[in-house]
């Protein structure tokens, strides 16, 4: 089935530093991938999503990059403020059948930046 | 738009008991998931509706059931309520959008079972 495997945290870095949190997945076919964003006593919030191959999504000054040949969707951030401390979570979706409405997520990565 | 709403936000209940959540989606939105959170599990999903049918299922006893009604608004219940189930339980609703299942999320309702 679906999996999607995030790098092990959390992350602690200082402003200003560059953010990178690894993405992997398994799937079969093409799905979609998302970087979803959850504050704390809040909900999920989207962060951005890439639909195909080679697609980039961005947001905010995040951006990742949909690597089919490597099944990965890395997140990353030039330049990362206090504001960003949050839990990040890569997310999948399959299309159709079984996967109706049906989003896999990793584990999730804690991210914490000091001023 | 208003977003996705869910109530109550926070829940204590005793084990053996049932609970009922309630989730209204975003207007225009005919899908609705459900998923648990909790610490050692991550993100499981539990279900999803569409136009009032479960069209697909996560891999949770039948306690946890759901259901959809005709303006979408959505319900989960929980019966015979476990220590285990403490959680938070997320709704999220979508619109099939071109090429990806993009959801949005609720708030969360976090419940307690003691």
């Amino acid at each position: 089935g679906d999996s999607v495997t995030q790098m092990e945290g959390p992350v602690t870095l200082s402003e200003e530093a560059f953010l990178t949190i690894n993405c992997t997945y398994t799937a079969t076919g093409y799905p979609s991938l998302f970087w979803y964003v959850q504050y704390p006593g809040e909900g999920l919030q989207l962060l951005l999503k890439a639909t195909k191959a080679d697609d980039k999504g961005s947001n905010k000054g995040f951006e990742a990059t949909y690597r089919k040949e490597t099944t990965s969707f890395h997140l990353e951030k030039g330049s990362v403020q206090v504001s960003d401390s949050a839990v990040y979570f890569c997310a999948l979706s399959s299309a159709g059948g079984t996967s109706y409405g049906k989003l896999t997520f990793g584990q999730g990565t804690i991210l914490t930046v000091h001023p | 738009k208003a977003g996705v709403t869910q109530t109550p936000r926070y829940l204590i209940k005793t084990r053996g008991q049932q609970v009922t959540l309630s989730c209204s989606p975003i207007s225009g939105h005919r899908s609705v998931s459900w998923y648990q959170q909790t610490p050692g599990q991550g993100l499981q999903f539990l279900f999803e509706y569409f136009s009032e049918t479960q069209r697909n299922k996560g891999n949770f006893p039948g306690r946890f059931s759901g259901r959809q009604f005709s303006n979408s608004r959505s319900e989960m219940n929980v019966s015979t309520l476990e220590l285990g189930d403490s959680a938070l339980y997320l709704c999220a609703s979508s619109v099939l959008e071109a090429g990806g299942y993009e959801q949005y999320f609720g708030p969360g309702t976090r419940l307690t079972v003691t």
